[in-house]
């Protein structure tokens, strides 16, 4: 029931973009994004929900498509401080838990 | 600095040893999540906590006992673990189990099992 996390790993320079997919092979209630460095505890971002619209924090933003059952983040302009594993967590349609993908490091280069 | 306190943030123990770790939020959460995390992996459920009562139990080993004794506070009481133990241990709170919140993490205590 893990979703699927992709890429597993990306490198950018200061200013690109990025985009990191999360897919369930099951239906979606809703998709959690968190950011967690090195050593530190994992930081919320933003929830879709099945049927939401799509979410923004100021240069993040994610979307969810219920046909895909699929979540990408979108990382706009990236800065230094963007660095980090990027999981997400999915709640089934029918679950009770969170489960979370195995992680996309995300690693910015000035 | 979160808004969820665990402790201690470090633990060294042997494998006889009895040990608890703490976890406190005052943001009124009614679910209270503990989570084991071994390194350059994702967080694995291994209890939840609804209204103070054990809501999921993720086939733990019964050497990891959970205890809820009241909505702020959430214990983990370790005993005889294995050196596979060794982990970073985090506690995480959200408003209820309805996963439609998000989950508001600790800064995690970091087992190690000699």
């Amino acid at each position: 029931q893990q979703p699927v996390q992709s890429p597993q790993a990306v490198i950018l320079r200061e200013g690109e973009d990025a985009v990191i997919n999360c897919s369930s092979s099951k239906a979606l209630y809703s998709v959690h994004w968190y950011r967690q460095k090195h050593g530190e505890a994992p930081v919320f971002l933003m929830i879709l929900l099945k049927g939401g619209e799509q979410k923004g924090h100021e240069k993040i933003s994610a979307s969810f498509n219920e046909k895909k059952q699929q979540s990408s983040l979108y990382l706009t302009a990236s800065q230094l401080s963007y660095s980090g594993t990027y999981f997400c967590g999915a709640a089934l349609e029918y679950g009770n838990k969170l489960v979370f993908g195995a992680g996309t490091i995300l690693r910015v280069k000035s | 600095d979160t808004e969820v306190t665990q402790t201690p943030k470090h633990l060294v123990m042997g494998m006889t040893n009895k040990k608890s770790l703490k976890c406190e939020q005052h943001m009124g959460h009614r679910a209270m999540y503990w989570y084991k995390q071994k390194a350059k992996k994702p967080p694995e459920l291994m209890f939840v906590y609804s209204y103070e009562k054990l809501s999921i139990n993720e086939s733990v080993p019964s050497r990891f006992s959970p205890e809820c004794p009241n909505s702020s506070l959430l214990n983990l009481h370790l005993h005889a673990l294995q050196p596979e133990d060794s982990a970073l241990y985090l506690c995480a709170s959200s408003q209820d189990r309805q996963y439609n919140q998000p989950q508001h993490f600790g800064d995690g205590t970091r087992l190690s099992i000699l």
